[in-house]
Order: structure tokens, then C-alpha cells, then sequence
């Protein structure tokens, strides 16, 4: 069984520049989801997807982008970086259907923006 | 608003005691509640949940206890061992999404 897989690991940006942050869902899971982590905090969720349409927003501006691919696998998009979204981006994937199922995450992508 | 509280930064524990580790909510609409363990440098690794119609949940050595009119919850890790040491989040969810709502979390250090 593959787990989540975040490409990349780390990554330094340049306030207004753009990013691209990848992320693989474990086999077998339809959904996945996007979660902030400032420096001491908790992840803060960002949004998620399922069936490749956005399915839940957390307090992030549309500058935050996403999208899920029929593979399952999920792209967020960052425009115009600002220093406060330096920040560990956690991807996370489970498999929605009538019962609850924990979510499992990836080791993240460290982004730095200077 | 914080609705999902770790009021305890850091815990100190010997090896072979008993951890205990805290957590506080506000919304009583949370259907679910996890405790994920996160080791620096990786992401948080799913450990044990608990329905809010349950009280109690034990996997190994490690038990959850739901108090839903205190709205609390903690989790119970017996015999703590150093490999148990880092950083414990205690996360709730709720409604149509199932979005995990975390707490700030506490670094859990088991001495030898």
C-alpha cells in the first residue's frame, strides 16, 4: 500500500511569485485534502476535494487554488505569495463514503517565501 | 475562536509511566475526535478516533476517553516509551466534509 506522497519537499519563493505544490493520494482513496501549518501552530485546513470538484473551503483566499485529477492525485496553487504563507502544506487523502475514515498525510512541502 | 484547545505545551513523562495527554472543545456539533502523533520533519500519523456517541475507545497501548459534558477528551498512552516522544494533536471533525479542526498541540518528551 502506497501512502501520500508530497512533491517537493522543500521549496524557497519570492513574494508575488506563484507555486505549485504536487501531492499523490494513498491507493484506494477518493478524497483528498489541503492543510496549512504555521510554525507552532496545528494544521489549519485550506480546502478539500472529491470527485474532482472542490468539496469544502477553510478561511483562505481565492488566491488558494486546487484541483484533483481522475487519478486522485491533487495540485494547490499558490498566486501571488505573500511572507505570511511560509508555512509546511500538508496533503492528506482518505476514502469517503458513508462511514468516517481518518485522514492520512503526507510529510508535507516546506515552503519559504523571502 | 479556538474551538479545539491543547492548554498543555509540553509533558514530561518516565518510561513505563503513564501519559496522559488533554484536550478541549467548544462545538458540541463534532461528530469525531483523533489524536495524530507527528515526529519532526514528517506529517501527523493518524493514532486512534473516538465517535462522540462513545465514551471510550483502546487500541493497544494506547486508550481515548470522550467527556461530552465537560467537552473534553484525553488520551492515555500505557507504559510510555522514548519512542513515544513528540508531538501529540488532538483534532475534531464535523459535518458534510468531515474537515479536521486541530489543536495547537503538546511536545511529549518520554525520559529513558
Amino acid at each position: 500500500e502506497t501512502g501520500v506522497t508530497q512533491s517537493p519537499t522543500h521549496l524557497i519563493k519570492t513574494r508575488g511569485q506563484q507555486v505549485t505544490l504536487r501531492c499523490s493520494s494513498q491507493s484506494g482513496h477518493n478524497t483528498v485534502s489541503w492543510y496549512q501549518q504555521a510554525l507552532g501552530q496545528g494544521p489549519q485546513f485550506i480546502f478539500q476535494y472529491y470527485r474532482e470538484e472542490e468539496n469544502g473551503r477553510g478561511n483562505f483566499p481565492p488566491r488558494f487554488s486546487g484541483l484533483q485529477f481522475p487519478n486522485y492525485s491533487s495540485e494547490l496553487n499558490v498566486n501571488a505569495l505573500e511572507l505570511d504563507d511560509s508555512a509546511l502544506y500538508l496533503c492528506a487523502s482518505s476514502f469517503r463514503d458513508r462511514s468516517f475514515s481518518p485522514l492520512h498525510f503526507g510529510n508535507g512541502t516546506r515552503l519559504t517565501v523571502t | 475562536d479556538q474551538q479545539v484547545k491543547q492548554n498543555s505545551p509540553s509533558l514530561s513523562v518516565q518510561e513505563g509511566r503513564i501519559s496522559i495527554l488533554n484536550c478541549d472543545y467548544t462545538n458540541s456539533m463534532f461528530d469525531y475526535f483523533l489524536w495524530y502523533k507527528k515526529y519532526p520533519a514528517e506529517g501527523p500519523t493518524f493514532l486512534i478516533s473516538i465517535s462522540s456517541i462513545k465514551d471510550k475507545n483502546e487500541d493497544g497501548r494506547f486508550t481515548v476517553f470522550l467527556n461530552k459534558s465537560a467537552k473534553h477528551l484525553s488520551l492515555h498512552i500505557v507504559p510510555s516509551q522514548p519512542g513515544d516522544s513528540a508531538v501529540y494533536f488532538c483534532a475534531a471533525a464535523g459535518g458534510a466534509t468531515n474537515k479536521l479542526i486541530f489543536g495547537t498541540g503538546t511536545l511529549l518528551a518520554v525520559q529513558p
